[in-house]
């Protein structure tokens, strides 16, 4: 179960987009669309931002999307707020009843 | 709303054994299948655990495989992570989290602390 791999830091000026991308294997993220990312501010739990590669929950802003090639999902942050600033993890589910996170991306609002 | 509360992270020598607790409310428990995950200080999350909703079917983290053990109680709506053979690598917040039913985690206790240290 090797963690997925996400760059260690990204980050944007205000208004504009960035993307995180995360790079597994043919086993998880490349056999399943069983995909997630999830938003960390420091000392707070994760939430939950996008799932099965593109779906937002309830009350997460459109600015966040999400979508998958190959072996390399990637989440997508429009319009860049002082808010995003955060760290990201994705999250694949693999083959039997495992799961597998990135090392997670801190996003800096320039 | 749903709520997810842990408990019973502490300080433990290495080799020793130690009990988290997750009480939950807010929605059906019994429906739901559960992970216990864990971040080290300064480090990613890493998927520890997985119970079926009905208790039939646990899968572990290559990581804690063999020492830790998933058990829930739907009749109290709760469940646990007993955790043996302690290792300093262990130390990290343990989060009970729900499966949202599409793969994914979609809600997340507020996190327990445990150190393991001489």
């Amino acid at each position: 179960q090797s963690a997925l791999t996400q760059p260690a830091s990204v980050s944007g000026s205000p208004g504009q987009s960035i993307a995180i991308s995360c790079t597994g294997t043919s086993s998880d993220i490349g056999a399943y669309n069983h995909v997630s990312w999830y938003q960390q501010h420091p000392g707070k739990a994760p939430k939950l931002m996008i799932y099965e590669v593109t779906n937002r929950p309830s009350g997460v802003s459109n600015r966040f999307s999400g979508s998958k090639s190959g072996n390399t999902a990637s989440l997508t942050i429009s319009g860049l707020q002082a808010e995003d600033e955060a760290d990201y993890f994705c999250s694949s589910y693999t083959s039997r009843t495992t799961w597998v996170f990135g090392a997670g991306t801190k996003v800096t609002v320039l | 709303q749903v709520q997810l509360v842990e408990s019973g992270g502490g300080v433990v020598q290495p080799g020793g054994s130690l009990t988290l607790s997750c009480a939950a409310s807010g929605f059906t428990f019994r429906s739901f299948d559960m992970h216990w995950a864990r971040q080290a200080p300064g480090k990613g999350l890493e998927w520890v655990a997985f119970i079926r909703h009905d208790g039939s079917d646990t899968d572990y983290g290559d990581s804690v495989k063999g020492r830790f053990t998933m058990s829930r109680d739907n009749g109290k709506s709760t469940v646990s992570l007993q955790m043996n053979s302690l290792r300093v690598e262990d130390t990290a917040v343990y989060y009970c989290v729900r499966d949202g039913t599409n793969y994914e985690f979609d809600f997340w206790g507020q996190g327990n602390l445990v150190i393991v240290s001489s």
